[in-house]
């Protein structure tokens, strides 16, 4: 059965600075996408970022960007020049047929 | 264009009562999914719906569970009797018919139940 493990249930970053969200996953299967969600306190969760299993190259949307280890498994979402607005619960998700998410990773930013 | 609605965004009944949730998906989206997230778990898949048919109901957790899309536009899920153990929050999704889970899927709000 496929797994998504998060293991840091919270993290605090400096506004201005670097954060990576570490994101593990298990699954038999050679082709799926894995997502990482945002969810800011009181609203929906909307996504950041997509990565399809059979690109090599790590997806990149403006200050969010992954490291994509398909050998070992690993999905990790980097965060540049983090700002307040930032702030949330971040998921990681991996689907095939369909979806699994993580726990989630809280993030602080501190001003 | 609107988002993924739900409705009531929270909703605290006691064991044994009915609930119904509501969710409305963006408009044209044929595929709509229900989430739960019990506290400091996973979110995990309960059922998707392609427009009014049940295409996985595998996640969902006995048979106190029941959902509809009558007509293939807003779902519902009603829970019957409630148990302490429903509590969470229940996500609803949706996205386009395209290649389904593979699909980016959009979010609503969530209802936070409490089950007393």
């Amino acid at each position: 059965a496929q797994t998504v493990t998060q293991s840091q249930p919270e993290m605090s970053v400096q506004e201005a600075e670097t954060v990576t969200l570490s994101c593990t996953y298990d699954t038999s299967e050679s082709d799926y996408y894995l997502f990482w969600y945002k969810q800011p306190p009181s609203r929906q969760m909307i996504l950041v970022i997509r990565q399809e299993a059979y690109k090599q190259q790590n997806a990149t949307e403006n200050r969010f960007s992954v490291n994509f280890q398909k050998a070992a498994k690993s999905f990790s979402l980097k965060i540049s020049d983090s700002q307040l607005g930032d702030a949330a619960m971040y998921f990681c998700a991996y689907t095939g047929d369909k979806i699994i998410f993580g726990k989630g990773t809280r993030l602080h930013i501190l001003p | 264009e609107a988002g993924v609605t739900q409705f009531p965004s929270h909703s605290v009944i006691e064991k044994g009562q009915t609930v119904t949730l509501r969710c409305d998906p963006i408009s044209g989206h044929d595929n709509l999914y229900w989430y739960r997230r019990v506290m400091g778990k996973e979110i995990k898949f309960l059922l998707h719906f392609v427009k009014e048919s049940k295409q996985d109901e595998s996640g969902m957790p006995n048979n106190r569970f029941l959902a509809e899309r009558t007509g293939g536009t807003y779902s519902t899920l009603k829970v019957q009797p409630a148990e302490l153990e429903d509590s969470g929050v229940y996500f609803c999704a949706s996205s386009p018919f395209t290649s389904s889970s593979t699909d980016t899927q959009y979010f609503g709000p969530g209802t936070r139940l409490t089950v007393l």
